[in-house]
Protein backbone atom coordinates (compact mmCIF):
# COMPACT_ATOMS: atom_id res chain seq x y z
CA UNK A 1 0.00 0.00 0.00
CA UNK A 2 1.38 3.20 -1.06
CA UNK A 3 1.92 5.79 1.99
CA UNK A 4 -0.20 9.23 1.50
CA UNK A 5 1.74 12.34 0.99
CA UNK A 6 0.11 15.79 1.46
CA UNK A 7 0.02 18.33 0.64
CA UNK A 8 0.17 17.39 -3.14
CA UNK A 9 2.08 20.87 -4.08
CA UNK A 10 3.18 23.91 -2.53
CA UNK A 11 4.22 27.36 -3.24
CA UNK A 12 7.11 29.34 -1.44
CA UNK A 13 8.63 32.15 -1.59
CA UNK A 14 12.10 32.44 -0.95
CA UNK A 15 12.99 31.92 3.20
CA UNK A 16 9.45 30.43 3.66
CA UNK A 17 8.98 27.36 5.54
CA UNK A 18 6.97 24.33 4.50
CA UNK A 19 6.02 21.03 6.07
CA UNK A 20 5.42 17.35 3.66
CA UNK A 21 3.62 15.09 5.54
CA UNK A 22 3.76 11.15 4.86
CA UNK A 23 1.23 8.86 6.46
CA UNK A 24 1.10 5.16 6.28
CA UNK A 25 -1.32 1.89 7.04
CA UNK A 26 1.09 0.08 7.91
CA UNK A 27 3.40 -0.55 10.65
CA UNK A 28 6.90 1.18 9.74
CA UNK A 29 10.91 0.08 10.11
CA UNK A 30 12.16 3.08 8.43
CA UNK A 31 11.15 5.90 6.46
CA UNK A 32 13.25 7.27 3.30
CA UNK A 33 13.09 10.86 1.64
CA UNK A 34 13.90 11.73 -1.69
CA UNK A 35 13.94 15.08 -4.06
CA UNK A 36 13.64 14.78 -7.87
CA UNK A 37 14.31 17.33 -10.13
CA UNK A 38 12.52 17.62 -12.95
CA UNK A 39 14.01 15.18 -15.88
CA UNK A 40 16.19 14.07 -13.59
CA UNK A 41 16.49 11.07 -10.95
CA UNK A 42 15.79 11.35 -7.22
CA UNK A 43 18.31 12.26 -4.44
CA UNK A 44 18.52 10.72 -1.33
CA UNK A 45 18.26 13.43 1.57
CA UNK A 46 17.68 11.10 4.75
CA UNK A 47 16.30 8.16 6.50
CA UNK A 48 14.96 7.83 9.72
CA UNK A 49 14.58 4.54 11.57
CA UNK A 50 11.84 3.43 14.28
CA UNK A 51 12.37 5.22 17.88
CA UNK A 52 11.03 8.43 16.71
CA UNK A 53 14.31 10.31 15.50
CA UNK A 54 14.64 13.50 14.38
CA UNK A 55 17.47 14.42 11.56
CA UNK A 56 18.14 17.43 9.68
CA UNK A 57 20.64 18.20 7.12
CA UNK A 58 21.50 22.24 6.68
CA UNK A 59 17.81 23.61 6.62
CA UNK A 60 15.98 20.52 6.09
CA UNK A 61 14.68 18.08 8.99
CA UNK A 62 12.67 15.44 9.61
CA UNK A 63 10.58 13.16 12.03
CA UNK A 64 8.98 9.70 12.67
CA UNK A 65 6.66 8.89 14.82
CA UNK A 66 6.65 5.40 14.67
CA UNK A 67 3.57 4.49 16.45
CA UNK A 68 1.36 6.90 14.33
CA UNK A 69 3.21 5.55 11.10
CA UNK A 70 3.70 9.31 10.14
CA UNK A 71 6.60 11.19 8.96
CA UNK A 72 7.48 14.63 8.36
CA UNK A 73 9.76 16.92 6.34
CA UNK A 74 10.82 20.39 7.73
CA UNK A 75 12.46 22.56 5.26
CA UNK A 76 13.31 26.05 6.54
CA UNK A 77 14.33 29.24 5.55
CA UNK A 78 13.56 27.49 1.95
CA UNK A 79 15.59 28.15 -1.05
CA UNK A 80 15.20 28.34 -4.98
CA UNK A 81 17.25 25.28 -4.87
CA UNK A 82 14.77 23.11 -2.45
CA UNK A 83 11.98 23.41 -5.76
CA UNK A 84 11.29 19.55 -7.05
CA UNK A 85 9.02 16.89 -6.11
CA UNK A 86 10.00 14.94 -2.54
CA UNK A 87 8.80 11.57 -1.97
CA UNK A 88 9.39 9.31 0.85
CA UNK A 89 9.42 5.67 1.00
CA UNK A 90 8.47 3.65 3.01
CA UNK A 91 9.93 0.34 4.41
CA UNK A 92 8.14 -2.47 6.52
CA UNK A 93 10.88 -5.17 7.28
CA UNK A 94 14.40 -3.20 7.47
CA UNK A 95 15.39 -4.22 3.61
CA UNK A 96 15.77 -1.46 1.20
CA UNK A 97 12.62 -2.59 -0.27
CA UNK A 98 10.76 1.44 -0.56
CA UNK A 99 7.21 2.17 -1.41
CA UNK A 100 7.06 5.69 -2.48
CA UNK A 101 4.15 8.00 -1.69
CA UNK A 102 3.03 10.36 -4.52
CA UNK A 103 4.66 13.15 -4.30
CA UNK A 104 5.13 16.72 -3.46
CA UNK A 105 5.27 19.09 -6.00
CA UNK A 106 7.61 22.39 -4.19
CA UNK A 107 8.00 25.22 -5.88
CA UNK A 108 10.04 27.90 -4.61
CA UNK A 109 9.88 31.69 -5.68
CA UNK A 110 12.05 34.32 -5.61
CA UNK B 1 33.68 7.18 -8.78
CA UNK B 2 30.90 6.25 -11.42
CA UNK B 3 27.23 6.18 -10.60
CA UNK B 4 24.75 4.19 -11.64
CA UNK B 5 24.66 3.65 -15.24
CA UNK B 6 21.41 3.05 -17.48
CA UNK B 7 21.12 2.73 -21.22
CA UNK B 8 19.37 3.55 -23.24
CA UNK B 9 18.11 6.97 -22.07
CA UNK B 10 15.64 7.61 -24.88
CA UNK B 11 14.01 4.78 -26.52
CA UNK B 12 10.85 5.21 -28.34
CA UNK B 13 9.20 1.84 -29.74
CA UNK B 14 6.15 0.40 -31.73
CA UNK B 15 3.68 -1.21 -30.17
CA UNK B 16 4.45 -5.12 -30.07
CA UNK B 17 8.63 -4.59 -30.43
CA UNK B 18 10.71 -6.04 -27.73
CA UNK B 19 12.25 -3.41 -25.50
CA UNK B 20 15.93 -4.31 -23.41
CA UNK B 21 17.20 -1.11 -20.97
CA UNK B 22 20.10 -2.12 -19.04
CA UNK B 23 21.64 -1.24 -16.00
CA UNK B 24 24.86 -1.30 -14.75
CA UNK B 25 25.18 -0.40 -10.71
CA UNK B 26 27.82 0.83 -8.47
CA UNK B 27 31.17 -1.62 -8.35
CA UNK B 28 30.34 -2.99 -4.73
CA UNK B 29 26.79 -2.29 -4.32
CA UNK B 30 25.00 -5.90 -4.09
CA UNK B 31 21.05 -4.50 -3.88
CA UNK B 32 19.89 -3.37 -7.39
CA UNK B 33 16.19 -2.55 -8.18
CA UNK B 34 13.67 -1.05 -11.32
CA UNK B 35 11.34 0.90 -10.32
CA UNK B 36 9.09 2.63 -13.17
CA UNK B 37 7.57 6.13 -12.67
CA UNK B 38 4.55 7.78 -14.59
CA UNK B 39 2.40 10.65 -13.58
CA UNK B 40 -0.36 8.66 -12.53
CA UNK B 41 1.33 5.74 -10.57
CA UNK B 42 4.58 7.55 -9.18
CA UNK B 43 7.16 5.74 -8.51
CA UNK B 44 6.64 2.17 -8.63
CA UNK B 45 9.34 -0.86 -7.48
CA UNK B 46 9.35 -3.85 -10.01
CA UNK B 47 11.98 -6.32 -8.66
CA UNK B 48 14.46 -6.69 -6.32
CA UNK B 49 17.72 -8.22 -6.76
CA UNK B 50 20.10 -9.06 -3.91
CA UNK B 51 23.47 -10.80 -4.53
CA UNK B 52 22.21 -11.12 -8.35
CA UNK B 53 19.44 -13.03 -6.86
CA UNK B 54 15.44 -12.20 -7.69
CA UNK B 55 14.30 -11.59 -3.87
CA UNK B 56 11.21 -10.02 -5.09
CA UNK B 57 9.24 -8.97 -8.23
CA UNK B 58 5.79 -9.03 -6.95
CA UNK B 59 5.78 -5.62 -8.38
CA UNK B 60 6.55 -7.06 -12.59
CA UNK B 61 2.82 -6.00 -14.00
CA UNK B 62 2.62 -8.97 -16.11
CA UNK B 63 4.41 -12.03 -18.53
CA UNK B 64 5.42 -9.62 -20.50
CA UNK B 65 8.43 -8.34 -18.37
CA UNK B 66 11.16 -9.85 -17.27
CA UNK B 67 14.55 -9.15 -15.45
CA UNK B 68 18.00 -10.83 -15.15
CA UNK B 69 20.70 -10.06 -13.75
CA UNK B 70 23.81 -12.88 -14.74
CA UNK B 71 26.04 -10.72 -12.36
CA UNK B 72 27.42 -8.42 -9.94
CA UNK B 73 27.91 -5.25 -12.75
CA UNK B 74 24.92 -5.63 -14.74
CA UNK B 75 21.41 -6.01 -15.27
CA UNK B 76 18.66 -5.98 -17.83
CA UNK B 77 14.73 -5.54 -17.84
CA UNK B 78 12.89 -6.39 -20.79
CA UNK B 79 9.86 -6.05 -22.02
CA UNK B 80 7.82 -8.26 -24.91
CA UNK B 81 5.72 -7.24 -26.47
CA UNK B 82 5.74 -3.52 -25.71
CA UNK B 83 2.28 -2.10 -25.62
CA UNK B 84 1.81 2.02 -25.29
CA UNK B 85 0.51 2.04 -21.45
CA UNK B 86 4.58 0.13 -20.85
CA UNK B 87 5.84 4.07 -21.76
CA UNK B 88 7.35 5.44 -18.62
CA UNK B 89 10.53 6.38 -17.12
CA UNK B 90 12.40 3.70 -15.73
CA UNK B 91 14.65 3.83 -13.00
CA UNK B 92 17.44 1.30 -12.42
CA UNK B 93 19.12 1.95 -8.53
CA UNK B 94 21.96 0.15 -6.16
CA UNK B 95 22.55 0.24 -2.42
CA UNK B 96 25.47 -1.23 -0.97
CA UNK B 97 25.97 -4.17 1.09
CA UNK B 98 26.10 -4.16 4.80
CA UNK B 99 24.30 -1.55 5.37
CA UNK B 100 20.18 -1.78 5.33
CA UNK B 101 18.33 0.69 5.53
CA UNK B 102 20.08 2.55 3.24
CA UNK B 103 20.72 5.10 0.56
CA UNK B 104 19.17 4.18 -2.57
CA UNK B 105 21.71 5.12 -5.54
CA UNK B 106 19.31 5.61 -8.93
CA UNK B 107 20.71 5.92 -12.44
CA UNK B 108 19.39 9.02 -14.44
CA UNK B 109 17.01 6.42 -16.26
CA UNK B 110 15.59 5.35 -19.21
CA UNK B 111 12.50 6.86 -20.76
CA UNK B 112 10.75 4.58 -22.79
CA UNK B 113 7.75 5.65 -25.37
CA UNK B 114 5.75 2.98 -27.19
CA UNK B 115 3.62 4.43 -30.27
Amino acid sequence: QQPVQSPQAVILREGEDAVINCSSSKALYSVHWYRQKHGEAPVFLMILLKGGEQKGHDKISASFNEKKQQSSLYLTASQLSYSGTYFCGTDNNAGNMLTFGGGTRLMVKP
Amino acid sequence: DAGVIQSPRHEVTEMGQEVTLRCKPISGHNSLFWYRQTMMRGLELLIYFNNNVPIDDSGMPEDRFSAKMPNASFSTLKIQPSEPRDSAVYFCASSPAGVLPGELFFGEGSRLTVL
